[in-house]
């Protein structure tokens, strides 16, 4: 049974520092991995989608890079703001259309 | 943009009620989800649907019924709610066009009280 980790739980840093938020997962028989963005009590914002046979994504400040072998993937935010405050979700696609989620990493960027 | 959208953003019911929460999305997704999310627990599949009147048991189906009459519209039925059931729920939807690496995409949530 696929199991997805993201650890730290929670993570508070000053503003302006580059970050690197971990995820990993049991069983690298994956389609895609799927980063989101969750703002309290708000639905989830796909940020980024990265396909198995791809090694990275980006889209503005952020980067996200996967290593199937190993069962890792990273979320890369550049220059940190006080708006990337939020809560930071990874999910695996397996065989089915279900994706398996971590429990998430609540960000906090102090001004 | 896709645009997912539940019915209610906040509900409160008594236990025993017969309670439907609905989602709609405007972009002719295939895939629809529905999701609850507890702290401590993660988000956790309830039920999918990959097609109208299709529909496939998540992880965590007990208590909870679904309905797909129309493509578009996607509902969550709690046959008699319990105080269990209160929670954040979550519906998403996606695509089958174009492979399958199609990103799912998320209401903004409804959170259930039950009484």
């Amino acid at each position: 049974k696929q199991e997805v980790t993201q650890i730290p739980a929670a993570l508070s840093v000053p503003e302006g520092e580059n970050l690197v938020l971990n995820c990993s997962f049991t069983d690298s028989a994956i389609y895609n991995l799927q980063w989101f963005r969750q703002d309290p009590g708000k639905g989830l914002t796909s940020l980024l989608l990265i396909q198995s046979s791809q090694r990275e994504q980006t889209s503005g400040r952020l980067n996200a890079s996967l290593d199937k072998s190993s069962g890792r993937s990273t979320l890369y935010i550049a220059a940190s703001q006080p708006g990337d405050s939020a809560t930071y979700l990874c999910a695996v696609r397996g065989g089915s259309e279900k994706l398996v989620f971590g429990k998430g990493m609540k960000l906090t960027v102090n001004p | 943009d896709v645009k997912v959208t539940q019915s209610s953003r906040y509900l409160v019911k008594r236990t025993g009620e017969k309670v439907f929460l609905e989602c709609v999305q405007d972009m002719d997704h295939e895939n629809m989800f529905w999701y609850r999310q507890d702290p401590g627990l993660g988000l956790r599949l309830i039920y999918f649907s990959y097609d109208v009147k299709m529909k496939e048991k998540g992880d965590i189906p007990e208590g909870y019924s679904v309905s797909r009459e129309k493509k578009e519209r996607f509902s969550l039925i709690l046959e008699s709610a319990s105080t269990n059931q209160t929670s954040m729920y979550l519906c998403a939807s996606s695509s089958l066009k174009g492979g399958q690496n199609q990103p799912q995409h998320f209401g903004d949530g409804t959170r259930l009280s039950i009484l």
